[in-house]
């Protein structure tokens, strides 16, 4: 199994509500990441966890939550959004951590907050 | 202030020429760079990497290019094929704890 999956493919939510997105992998990755990228940009790191622990938050507001249960499993909890948080959310795994890994990404969700 | 830039936004090129694509960084701490490939409804997808001790490697049809004192890279695809069409990122990366950032990307149309 050399892929990454990420549900729902698509979300639309108000900005009362709380969903949670989900990414998993079964390639014994010890790294995965959440990436927002908005149209016509580059995908922009939010969260590194690294043996299950997070290691990076590139200060994302705290209506988003990771959460790492496990190593094959990583979900973005999401409460409280702004419309500006539409995004396409992706996530990535890699073997390590390190600065020369290469990351594997699942297709994303796209979200809708309105 | 993007680290990446990846000026061209698209690119239209005719099958079996080469493809040139683009890519400039302002880090000089940058020592890994990769290009992905994404289509259109799937994540991005690994193609090609480059460490910085060298200045190009090449894997079938995909070279990329690297000049440190121009802090330049270049992805060429030779022959283009139509199923080539596709968005390219170009990333960085370093070590000492540097995420890898990503440029824009440049939308690749390869006509049949």
């Amino acid at each position: 199994d050399t892929e990454v999956t990420q549900t729902p493919k698509h979300l639309v939510m108000g900005m009362t509500n709380k969903k949670s997105l989900k990414c998993e992998q079964h390639m014994g990755h010890r790294a995965m990441y959440w990436y927002k990228q908005k149209a016509k940009k580059p995908p922009e790191l939010m969260f590194v966890y690294s043996y299950e622990k997070l290691s990076i938050n590139e200060s994302v507001p705290s209506r988003f939550s990771p959460e790492c249960p496990n190593s094959s499993l990583l979900n973005l909890h999401l409460h409280a959004l702004q419309p500006e948080d539409s995004a396409l959310y992706l996530c990535a795994s890699s073997p390590g951590a390190g600065a020369q890994e290469t990351q594997y990404f699942g297709p994303g969700t796209r979200l809708l907050v309105l | 202030d993007q680290q990446v830039k990846q000026n061209s936004p698209s690119l239209s090129v005719q099958e079996g020429r080469i493809s040139i694509l683009n890519c400039d960084y302002t880090n000089s701490m940058f020592d890994y760079f990769l290009w992905y490939k994404k289509y259109p409804a799937e994540g991005p997808t690994f193609l090609i990497s480059i460490s910085s001790i060298k200045d190009k490697n090449e894997d079938g049809r995909f070279t990329v290019f690297l000049n440190k004192s121009a802090k330049h890279l270049s992805l060429h695809i030779v022959p283009s094929q139509p199923g080539d069409s596709a968005v390219y990122f170009c990333a960085a990366s370093g070590t000492g704890g540097f995420k890898t950032i990503f440029g824009a990307g440049t939308r690749l149309f390869v006509k049949a």
